[in-house]
């Protein structure tokens, strides 16, 4: 089976509100996270990776965190948008891994009720 | 826009047909990928290019057959394909194969096999 996944299909939150969504992987050899973005019409669109010597990276409105404990990734959106509306989804890959050890999870549908 | 160009957006064909897919990037990067995305399922790699070298064959059928004539520019040859190959197909790049990093999507070809 996959690897890399997520608890939900879909998610849906009011415009103002946090977004989180999570992501969970089995391969404890794992050191390497991505959360891409991907907009009805577009390719996938990085968003903020973070490697396994940390636990939480910011970046603008967007914080990733990292539970190795667990094997858990989250992603939250901080001030939810109408323009955050797409599928998100999560990638890992192996330490010295290259492309080929790339895996993506299937995805969350961010949906943004006004 | 991410500085990888695909071409065409949206292409219909038969099985018999023949059509290439046309991928450029902008960014300088020495790797360049193909990967398919079906609806509900991860990404799926297909071919990866280092230095205009395959390193990348994930078990890809022979009716899809990629060319990457140098570093900017690959693409994805089309012959005898199943209405099973309808897909997004996408294309990537990053700086090297070989590192652990982001890689930047075009905005992918909708392909649809009639």
């Amino acid at each position: 089976g996959e690897s890399v996944g997520l608890h939900l299909p879909t998610l849906s939150v009011q415009e103002g509100d946090n977004s989180i969504i999570n992501c969970a992987y089995s391969n404890s050899a794992s050191d390497y996270f991505i959360w891409y973005k991907q907009e009805s019409g577009k390719g996938p669109q990085f968003i903020i990776d973070i490697r396994s010597n940390m636990d939480k990276r910011q970046g603008q409105r967007v914080t990733v965190l990292l539970n190795k404990t667990v094997k858990h990734l989250s992603l939250q959106i901080a001030a939810t948008q109408p323009g955050d509306s797409a599928v998100y989804f999560c990638a890992e890959n192996k330490s010295g891994g290259g492309a080929d050890g790339l895996t993506f999870g299937k995805g969350t549908h961010l949906i943004i009720q006004p | 826009e991410t500085g990888v160009t695909q071409t065409p957006r949206h292409l219909v064909m038969g099985m018999t047909n023949k059509k290439s897919l046309k991928c450029e990037q902008h960014l300088g990067h020495n790797a360049m990928y193909w990967y398919k995305q079906s609806a509900k399922k991860p990404l799926e790699l297909m071919f990866v290019y280092n230095f205009k070298e395959q390193t990348e064959n994930n078990s890809v059928p022979s009716r899809f057959s990629p060319e990457c004539p140098n570093s900017s520019h690959l693409f994805l040859h089309l012959h005898t394909l199943q209405p099973e190959d309808s897909a997004l197909y996408l294309c990537a790049s990053s700086q090297d194969e070989a590192m652990n990093e982001k890689l930047f999507f075009g905005s992918g070809t909708q392909l649809s096999v009639l």
